[in-house]
């Protein structure tokens, strides 16, 4: 199938960074990707939709100026967490939808990064 | 708005014991994708099944088996014969179509223990 890739894997930061992470399709093309935020014994929750060439789409509750998404390429979605703080310690995953069965109806999630904030 | 419930947060069985995961779903679509992942500790989510809202045909892989009712709107997850190998946190999710492609909706999970 069809891969995704994020990075980094892993961030430590300190309180008021701002930390950028990376999604990227390796073999395949993405005009849609969608990001999620997993909290410790957590459901996944969707956080955006990441649009190539428009701005993103937030789900209710996602402060949109904290995270900052922007979908360069076809194939490179990014999500800056702006002036983190420990409470944005999370796990996040980005997806990207691929061609199965002749419909865009798989997703193809990245293997997540853990963001720390000291 | 559509919404997937895992009623079983935590489950314990000891090796080898069968196991089923229960799953059910609402969504006013009548076309819809169900899914179901596997998220061992490391974190990454394994792609175990996606079924769509026509097939209703229960599926077999291995020590793996889906039942998917529509007149129930549920689709459980059976392990057989279990094995230490498949703790993990098992996520039931459903998709709909947003603009062509398919938003996902995750239930919270059941976190699956199998003792040795």
């Amino acid at each position: 199938g069809a891969v995704v890739s994020q990075h980094p894997s892993r961030v430590i930061c300190k309180s008021g960074t701002s930390v950028k992470i990376e999604c990227r399709s390796l073999d395949f093309q993405a005009t849609t990707m969608f990001w999620y935020r997993q909290f410790p014994k957590q459901s996944l929750m969707l956080m955006a939709t990441s649009n190539e060439g428009s701005k993103a789409t937030y789900e209710q509750g996602v402060e949109k100026d904290k995270f900052l998404i922007n979908h360069a390429s076809l194939t490179l979605s990014t999500l800056t967490v702006t002036s983190a703080h420990p409470e944005d310690s999370s796990f996040y995953i980005c997806s990207a939808p691929g061609l199965a069965g002749g419909n865009y109806n798989e997703q193809f999630f990245g293997p997540g990064t853990r963001l720390t904030v000291l | 708005a559509q919404k997937v419930t895992q009623a079983q947060t935590e489950i314990s069985v000891v090796e080898k014991e069968d196991v089923t995961l229960d799953c059910v779903y609402e969504t006013r679509d009548t076309t819809y994708y169900l899914f179901w992942y596997k998220q061992p500790p490391s974190g990454e989510l394994v792609f175990l099944i996606r079924r769509n809202s026509f097939d209703e045909q229960n599926e077999i892989s291995g020590r793996y088996s889906w039942n998917f009712q529509k007149s129930t709107s549920s689709f459980n997850f059976t392990i057989t014969a279990s094995q230490v190998v498949d703790s993990a946190v098992y996520f039931c999710a459903l998709s709909e179509a947003l603009d062509g492609y398919q938003k996902v909706t995750f239930g919270t999970g059941t976190k699956l223990q199998v003792i040795p």
